[in-house]
C-alpha cells in the first residue's frame, strides 16, 4: 500500500536561512508526487508536483523539490526562509492508474520560523 | 472567483444533531472528494465521487452520508453528531480520476461537537 512519511513534525529555522522538508514515500510503481502548504485556518495550497521528467520541480513561492527514486524521497527546499512560511506541510503521493485519483498525505511538518 | 468553496467555514453544534457542509466548485471538473483533518492535523480521504458516482468510501461510520446532485456539488451530510467528529473537512475536485491530477482544495469546514 502506498504510504507517506515526514520524518520531522516540527522545524524551526531563523529568517532567511535555508530549509530542507523531507518527504519519504513508499509506492511500487513510479509516484506522482505533491507540496501542499496549509497557513493558520486555512486550506490546502499546492506548492509543487512532480509527474515525470526533471526530477528538479520548481514551484511557487520560491519553493523546490527533487525526486529521488533511489532514496524514495521528495524532500522540499527553499535557499531562504521567510517568515510569511510559517505553515504546516503535508508531501502526498498521487495513485498511478486512474482508478481512484485520490491523494495519500503524510502527516505533515509544521515550519516555525524565528527573527 | 473561488475554485472550491465550502459552507459554512465554522460550525459549532452539540451531540446527537444533524448538520451538513456543503461544497461547490466552478473548475468544471469531474471528480469531487470530501478530506478530513483530525486534531492531529491528519488528512484522510473519506469519499470521492466522479461524475455524481461514488468511487471511493473509506472507513467511515454511515452517520456520514454524501450527495452529489450534480458534478459542481458535494455535500456532505452528518447525523447524530458525536464528539469523535470534530474535525476539519475539506472539499476538494480535481479534472477526472487520472491518477496525478491536482486536487484544488477548498477553505476548510471546522467542524465542533460540543
Amino acid at each position: 500500500a502506498q504510504s507517506v512519511t515526514q520524518p520531522d513534525i516540527h522545524i524551526t529555522v531563523s529568517e532567511g536561512a535555508s530549509l530542507e522538508l523531507r518527504c519519504n514515500y513508499s509506492y511500487g510503481a513510479t509516484p506522482y508526487l505533491f507540496w501542499y502548504v496549509q497557513s493558520p485556518g486555512q486550506g490546502l495550497q499546492l506548492l509543487l508536483k512532480y509527474f515525470s521528467g526533471d526530477t528538479l520541480v520548481q514551484g511557487i513561492k520560491g519553493f523546490e523539490a527533487e525526486f529521488k527514486r533511489s532514496q524514495s524521497s521528495f524532500n522540499l527546499r527553499k535557499p531562504s526562509v521567510h517568515w510569511s512560511d510559517a505553515a504546516e506541510y503535508f508531501c502526498a503521493v498521487g495513485t498511478l492508474g486512474g482508478s481512484q485519483g485520490n491523494l495519500i498525505f503524510g502527516k505533515g511538518t509544521k515550519l516555525s520560523v524565528k527573527p | 472567483d473561488t475554485a472550491v468553496s465550502q459552507t459554512p467555514k465554522y460550525l459549532v453544534t452539540q451531540m446527537g444533531n444533524d448538520k451538513s457542509i456543503k461544497c461547490e466548485q466552478n473548475l468544471g471538473h469531474d471528480t469531487m472528494y470530501w478530506y478530513k483533518q483530525d486534531s492531529k492535523k491528519f488528512l484522510k480521504i473519506m469519499f470521492s465521487y466522479n461524475n455524481k458516482e461514488l468511487i471511493i468510501n473509506e472507513t467511515v461510520p454511515n452517520r456520514f452520508s454524501p450527495k452529489s446532485p450534480d458534478k459542481a456539488h458535494l455535500n456532505l451530510h452528518i447525523n447524530s453528531l458525536e464528539l469523535g467528529d470534530s474535525a476539519v473537512y475539506f472539499c476538494a475536485s480535481s479534472q477526472d480520476l487520472t491518477g496525478g491530477n491536482t486536487i484544488y482544495f477548498g477553505e476548510g469546514s471546522w467542524l465542533t461537537v460540543v
